[in-house]
């Protein structure tokens, strides 16, 4: 069965560096998503991104972040200068298309920010 | 604004012990209303999608109904395995495709 998959796993970075994350969508989804999860906290939407560009985004989603699809399969978010309140699990997701809203969530990227 | 709210935070049950999970919602005009499972450490999980008033899915030992204002996810017979976190996350119509997802339910079954 065809899944979304997310790399690194577990990322730890210094406050003020920059991590990307990567994410491989299902193969003939044509809409991604990024959401967080702090620890005990709600799922919360990031952004959301299609032909190329972003269609929607959150106001967590301020300058510091980016997304981009670089090649015909990865989709990345970038944390420019990370800081402590970013430590979170972060969840790509896929669909399919405009009318099928259901997503496909990958495994998450816990980052820790020290 | 719109949002999700579940109920009961919390809920352990026995083996074979049906229940129901709450999902009471606001939404401008709603486009689906989701369910998913969400294990420890890990991303949610798709269970249902439901789109109108009325409506019904079922899945196994799961069952998702919809009316204007709420959701419920009923459980038959639950097993230990289906201990887990459950999610319910709407999208407006207005909303673009932002996801508003709840705070979820943690469901404990014990044999």
């Amino acid at each position: 069965e065809p899944e979304v998959t997310q790399t690194p796993s577990h990322q730890v970075t210094q406050m003020g560096q920059e991590v990307i994350l990567r994410c491989v969508p299902i193969s003939n989804h044509l809409y991604f998503y990024w959401y967080r999860q702090i620890l005990g906290q709600k799922v919360e939407f990031l952004v959301s991104f299609y032909n190329n560009e972003i269609s929607e985004k959150s106001e967590i989603f301020d300058d510091q972040f980016s997304v981009e699809r670089p090649d015909g399969s990865n989709f990345t978010l970038k944390i420019r200068s990370t800081k402590l309140e970013d430590s979170a699990m972060y969840f790509c997701a896929s669909s399919e298309d405009w009318t099928l809203e259901t997503q496909y969530f990958g495994p998450g990227t816990r980052l820790l920010v020290l | 604004e719109d949002q999700v709210t579940q109920s009961p935070e919390a809920l352990r049950l026995q083996e074979g012990e049906s229940s129901s999970l709450n999902c009471s919602y606001t939404v401008s005009g709603l486009r689906g209303l989701f369910w998913y499972r969400q294990d420890p450490g890990k991303g949610p999980e798709f269970l249902f999608t439901l789109y109108s008033a009325g409506e019904e899915k079922e899945k196994e030992r799961l069952k998702a109904t919809l009316t204007k204002k709420e959701s419920f996810l009923h459980i038959t017979a639950p097993k230990p395995e289906d201990s887990a976190t459950y999610l319910c996350a709407v999208q407006a119509r207005t909303g673009g495709f932002k996801t508003i997802f709840g705070a979820g339910t943690r469901l404990f079954v014990k044999a």
